[in-house]
Parts: C-alpha cells; structure tokens; sequence
C-alpha cells in the first residue's frame, strides 16, 4: 500500500542553522503529500503541502518540493529558530487515508 | 474559534474497563478520523467517518468502535480496555474526504491502559 519513510532522529541543531528532513514515498499513483508539525502538548499542525509533481509546497519558511522522479518530499528550512523546536511528519493522501511516517523531532538549541 | 475539541484530554482505565472519548468539531467538515499515536509509529488511523451516517475501518480498528452521532461530533469507544491501547488518540476533521483537504487536528487524549 501507500507509504512514506521519514528519516529518523532525534535531530539536534543550533539557531540559525539548516534543516533537512528527508521524506521519501512509495504509491501506486499520484497522491497529495503534506508536511505537519506538532508542538509539545499539541496536535498537529498543516505545515505545507503539495499537490502535483514539481510542486513547491512553503510556509514559515519551509520549503517541501514534490519531486515524482526520486519519490521525495524533503523539508527545508535555511534558518531555524528555538521555536521550531516539534515533531515533524510526512503524510500522503491517496484518497480518504491520510498516511503518516514515523516522525522526526527536532531540537534548536540557542 | 474552538476548531476540534476533544475530552477528556487525560485517562487511566483498568485492563476490561470501557470508555467512550469524545470529539467534536466546530468548523462544519464532513469528514471526521480517529487516530493513536505510539512512539517510533507515526499516527495510525484507527476509523474514519466521510460523511455524517457513515463510518469506515482504518489501519488499526480491532477494539474499537465509533458513532457518528451528528455532524459535529464522533466519539471513539473501548469496550475492554487492554494495555495495547496505551496511547495518545487523536480526532481530525476534514471539509471533505479529498486528498486537496487538510486535516485539523485536535489536542489529543492520553490514555494509559494499566
């Protein structure tokens, strides 16, 4: 069935720094795929998404491009700050089933 | 703007006890989810509901059940709670089932099966 694989963390970074979390997807066809984010204590969150190859999906200075020749989906960020501090998920969406990967926490140290 | 409120927010139960958590949504979507998070597993989707009268199994149904009792509200009910059920469960709401339809998501129950 339809998968995403995210890579694993915990990731740990300073302020200021770059951030890549790489997100890779296995479907049948040619699904939505989203980044969300969750904050301590919180749901999640719609960070960004996509909806058709060579999208560019970018919000709070996120940056997710909808790539169908390596089946990725990796989120950027050039600047973090302490309060990107979140779990983040890659999902896809087929149809009703949103599919979500495993997660990656990020800590931004000051 | 409440979005989608979910209670209780926290819970023990005894292994065999019940337990109904409820949902409810404030921003008119038709669709409506119920998913458990476990460390190292993502969310998994536990059932969902398309449409107000409808309901669907998900990834992981087995010991659940749910009502879609109007459009607003979907509860989620564990008729003998087992320690496998430990977890954070979380209710979403979608204005449709497309795949052009964000998910919102609300704070989360925490459950504690022991």
């Amino acid at each position: 069935g339809d998968s995403v694989t995210q890579m694993e963390g915990p990731v740990t970074l300073s302020e200021e720094a770059f951030l890549t979390i790489n997100c890779t997807y296995t479907a049948t066809g040619y699904p939505s795929l989203f980044w969300y984010v969750q904050y301590p204590g919180e749901g999640l969150q719609l960070l960004l998404k996509a909806t058709k190859a060579d999208d560019k999906g970018s919000n709070k200075g996120f940056e997710a491009t909808y790539r169908k020749e390596t089946t990725s989906f990796h989120l950027e960020k050039g600047s973090v700050q302490v309060s990107d501090s979140a779990v983040y998920f890659c999902a896809l969406r087929p149809g009703y089933k949103l599919s979500f990967g495993a997660g990656t926490t990020v800590t931004v140290r000051a | 703007n409440a979005g989608v409120t979910q209670t209780p927010k926290f819970q023990v139960l005894k292994t065999g006890q019940s337990m109904t958590l409820q949902c409810a949504q404030d921003m008119n979507h038709n669709s409506m989810y119920w998913y458990r998070q476990d460390p190292g597993m993502g969310l998994r989707l536990i059932y969902y509901s398309a449409s107000e009268g409808t309901t669907d199994k998900g990834e992981v149904p087995n010991g659940y059940n749910v009502s879609r009792l109007n459009k607003r509200e979907f509860s989620l009910r564990l008729e003998s709670a087992a320690p496998s059920q430990t977890s954070v469960y979380f209710c979403a709401s979608s204005r449709s089932g497309g795949e052009n339809s964000p998910l919102h998501f609300g704070n989360g129950t925490r459950l504690t099966v022991t």
